[in-house]
């Protein structure tokens, strides 16, 4: 069966710190992948997808990128952290059915 | 650009039927997903309806119109255990999905 890793779960980092979350999915191949941020109380915002090694499509500009090093493996990351980075970052994995999204456990991300 | 519009919260008591409506307004419409989501947990998927109609799966079912660009999620039978955050999300046909700001589903004894 498919499972996906997202580590870690929570995270404290202070402003103008660089960011790396990972995500990883096992028991599928060449899924489409997505990174998501979720503001408290709100709905999910789509950051990025991929659907394919190295392919990355950005929706909002901002201080984020993202890379898929390897078919299972997508990498969030910041060179220097905002107070407005702060909040539940999720991984998600589609295969077949891109309307049908399995999400990771998150990670709660607060900038001081 | 695309828009949800769905209510913040719904209360009702357990055994009653609740009916979470999603109106958006969109270009590449392709279909329309619900998903789930406990507290401080992830979003589970529910259902999706690409064609005019109700779709059931179990005590939940979704709804669609495509004309009125309006769907809905009917909890039947509400459980404690249904007290979540729903999500409608719009499915274009860019292959992404634009996610709704949530409705609260309070579910008391």
């Amino acid at each position: 069966s498919q499972t996906i890793h997202q580590w870690p779960a929570t995270l404290v980092q202070p402003v103008g710190s660089p960011l790396s979350l990972e995500c990883t999915v096992e028991g599928t191949s060449n899924p489409n992948l997505y990174w998501y941020r979720q503001a408290a109380g709100r709905g999910l915002q789509l950051l990025f997808y991929s659907v394919g090694i190295g392919q990355i499509s950005s929706e909002v500009p901002q201080n984020l990128s993202a890379s898929r090093p390897q078919d299972r493996q997508f990498i969030l990351s910041s060179k220097k952290l905002l107070l407005s980075d702060s909040g539940f970052y999720l991984c998600a994995w589609s295969v077949k059915s891109y309307y049908e999204q399995y999400f990771g456990p998150g990670t709660r991300l607060t900038v001081t | 650009g695309q828009s949800l519009e769905q209510p913040s919260e719904v209360t009702a008591v357990e055994g009653a039927i609740v009916q979470i409506n999603c109106t958006y307004q969109t270009s590449g419409f392709y279909g329309l997903s619900w998903y789930q989501q406990h507290d401080g947990g992830a979003p589970t998927f529910l259902s999706y309806n690409a064609l005019d109609g109700l779709e059931e799966t179990g005590r939940f079912s979704s709804f669609l119109s495509r004309s009125d660009s309006y769907g809905y999620l009917l909890l039947q039978e509400l459980q404690m255990k249904d007290s979540a955050s729903y999500f409608c999300a719009v499915a274009d046909s860019w292959g992404k999905l634009q996610f709704g700001a949530g409705t609260q589903v309070v579910v008391t004894p």
